[in-house]
């Protein structure tokens, strides 16, 4: 079946590194929107990219769709204590009704 | 993994009705569950948080009225849609927060159209 996975699991840092997480979709995704909990908190929308290979950056964080629309990467440089959470990538898929999640990227960033 | 389940996948019913949609905590034991909407081409929307034993807290612009919500059991919460409308016809989400790893797991969705 359909299926998103995301890698890192867990991912811990000091503060200023950098972090990245991957999102791989086994089927052709419409779109790909990230999601960002924070500890107690609900997945809170960050962006959404639609175009094969889209970049778009929010300050520190990077965020790329690949050229299949099966793939996607965040990227934070230098990353903050306030990074901390965890990210979820998600999307529709490009023939369905379904809406898929991955199952997130927890990051710890020790200051 | 643990897994949430939603039923049903796709409902279709007419102006004026009411439906409801559940949404289960498989195999573990979930306090809270969120509700999301997603118009077409758009990010989810947080609608209400379903606390277990308590009352839903609702977001802003969301009318309880309209969606209640029930969380009666540590695995089910239910989203009913009253006097639904075709400006209702959306796709519903829940989440549910497995307290043991503070882990958050999504259900597939439902597909809501309002004739």
């Amino acid at each position: 079946g359909q299926q998103v996975m995301q890698i890192p699991q867990y991912q811990h840092v000091q503060e200023g590194e950098d972090f990245t997480t991957y999102c791989n979709s086994s089927t052709t995704l419409s779109n790909i929107q990230w999601y960002k909990q924070r500890p107690g908190g609900h997945p809170v929308f960050l962006i959404q990219l639609v175009k094969s290979g889209e970049v778009k950056k929010q300050k520190r964080l990077t965020f790329q769709f690949g050229e299949a629309k099966k793939n996607s990467s965040l990227h934070i440089t230098a990353t903050q204590t306030t990074d901390v959470g965890t990210y979820f990538c998600a999307g529709p898929l490009l023939h369905g009704q379904n809406f898929v999640f991955g199952p997130g990227t927890r990051l710890s960033v020790l200051p | 993994g643990a897994v949430v389940s939603q039923h049903p996948s796709r409902v279709i019913c007419k102006s004026g009705t009411s439906v409801k949609i559940e949404c289960r905590s498989l195999d573990f034991q979930a306090t809270t569950m969120f509700w999301y909407r997603q118009f077409p081409k758009q990010s989810l929307m947080l609608m209400a948080t379903s606390n277990e034993g308590s009352k839903a807290t609702y977001e802003q612009g969301v009318e309880k009225d309209k969606f209640l919500i029930n969380h009666a059991s540590l695995t089910l919460s239910t989203l009913t849609v009253t006097s639904a409308h075709p400006e209702d016809s959306s796709f519903y989400i829940c989440s549910a927060e497995e307290l043991s790893t503070d882990t958050q797991y999504f259900g597939p969705g439902t597909r809501l159209t309002v004739l």
